[in-house]
């Protein structure tokens, strides 16, 4: 089974400020890993895909870039709407599994 | 529009068996791509995968609930089916389906889960 571990579990940012999680799959996953944003009380929305694929409709400040088993999520210039805490999910192979998630609060 | 929509008891007891229903529309289940899985949240914590169900009734299960999970589906009523077994406490949490598109990539068959329902809170309590 693949382990997803991100980092960090939380941080403290201002807007405007350029930020970036990463996400370490226990093994190679190729570019399979997936990154989803969740505000309170909501479900999860997919952002990129395929590690590097934005999806239609998102904000062009977020970006993902890595392969094999490191990733990285980053938003270029922090805007109020993204406080929130956000997931990478590997789809590379049974059993899908996500990491345990990095909160974003405001500083 | 694709949407998936939860529904179930919010309330159950110990050790009592536990069946979720998705509601699909705007898509078929039986299109080729279509896969739907089950994820849980406890409150405050992380994502956990459950199952997932393919447009061919290909079955998969989180291992570590493997025993006390069945996925099932109606293509007719656009319903998949969550059961799980011998409710405890532990199992609090808020259970989603999501679209998941299930079909042979290069060295995969997924992608990322894109369209979610809204989640159904369930407890278990006495």
């Amino acid at each position: 089974d693949v382990q997803m571990t991100q980092s960090p579990s939380s941080l403290s940012a201002s807007v405007g400020d350029r930020v970036s999680i990463t996400c370490r799959a226990s093994r190679n996953i190729y570019n399979y890993l997936n990154w989803y944003k969740q505000t309170p009380k909501e479900a999860p929305k997919l952002l990129i895909s395929d590690a590097s694929n934005s999806r239609s409709g998102v904000p062009s400040r977020f970006s993902g870039s890595g392969s094999g088993s490191d990733f990285t999520l980053t938003i270029s210039s922090l805007q109020p709407e993204d406080f929130a805490t956000y997931f990478c999910q590997q789809s590379h192979s049974l059993p899908l599994s996500f990491g345990g998630g990095t909160r974003i609060e405001m500083k | 529009q694709v949407t998936l929509r939860e529904s179930g008891p919010a309330l159950v007891k110990p050790t009592e068996t536990l069946t979720l229903t998705c509601t699909v529309s705007g898509v078929s289940l039986s299109n080729v791509k279509m896969g739907v899985s089950w994820i849980r949240q406890p409150p405050g914590k992380a994502l956990e995968w459950l199952a997932i169900i393919s447009s061919s009734d290909e079955e998969s299960y989180n291992p570590s609930l493997r025993s006390r999970l069945t996925i099932s589906k109606d293509t007719s009523k656009s319903q998949v089916v969550l059961s799980m077994t011998n409710m405890d406490p532990d199992d609090t949490a808020t259970y989603f389906c999501a679209r998941t598109p299930y079909y042979p990539r290069s060295r995969s068959y997924f992608t990322g889960m894109d369209v979610w329902g809204h989640g159904t809170t369930v407890t278990v309590s006495s």
